[in-house]
């Protein structure tokens, strides 16, 4: 079936240092994909998404490109601030049935200043 | 901007009582899902609706858990004798899918504590 990957955390990195996180996932079909980020005591917000292959998703920041032939969604920002410590969830969107979203284990982020 | 709304945020209960979390989908959705999510873990599905009928569940909802829609505008979760493994996050989803995967707008959450 459908599954994600996601790298292992905690991730602690420095403000203003590079991020990636890994995501791969497994599907038949052309699934879309999502970033949803979790800050402490909240629900799940949409961070960005990509519907096809080679789109790119953007948002605050953060970014992520659909690569079908790497099977992977990696997120990635340039300069992390604090206020970016949250827990991050790369998903897909099932290609078939009721199209579930599936997430990968999450990963957490700490940003210190 | 419409959102999906969950009551109660934070539910404490006694092992085998019965306990229903509500959920208010955005009004044009079709289609509903249940996840939960136990501290620090993953994200996982429980079910979907569509149509007045679960159209997908997973291998977590067993008999002890029923949904339903009663009134064109709430989205329930029922569980009948709750477990302390039951103890987790709930989030409801919506989306209007439109023929095709479209995006899940989340609630905040229920938390669910069961001693």
């Amino acid at each position: 079936g459908d599954s994600v990957t996601q790298m292992e955390g905690p991730v602690t990195l420095s403000e203003e240092a590079f991020l990636t996180i890994n995501c791969t996932y497994t599907a038949t079909g052309y699934p879309s994909l999502f970033w949803y980020v979790q800050y402490p005591g909240e629900g799940l917000q949409l961070l960005l998404k990509a519907t096809k292959a080679d789109d790119k998703g953007s948002n605050k920041g953060f970014e992520a490109t659909y690569r079908k032939e790497t099977t992977s969604f990696h997120l990635e920002k340039g300069s992390v601030q604090v206020s970016d410590s949250a827990v991050y969830f790369c998903a897909l969107s099932a290609t078939s049935g009721t199209y579930k979203y599936i997430f990968g284990t999450g990963t957490r982020l700490k940003v210190l200043a | 901007e419409p959102e999906v709304t969950q009551t109660p945020s934070h539910q404490v209960t006694q092992m085998g009582q019965e306990v229903i979390l509500r959920c208010v989908p955005i009004s044009n959705h079709l289609y509903f899902y249940w996840y939960r999510q136990i501290l620090g873990q993953k994200v996982e599905f429980l079910v979907s609706f569509y149509n007045n009928e679960i159209s997908e569940k997973s291998e977590i909802f067993d008999d002890q858990f029923s949904v339903e829609r009663p009134d064109g505008s709430n989205f329930t979760l029922k569980i009948r004798s709750t477990k302390l493994e039951d103890s987790a996050m709930y989030f409801c989803a919506s989306s209007d899918r439109n023929g095709g995967p479209g995006e899940l707008f989340f609630g905040e959450g229920s938390r669910l504590t069961v001693l």
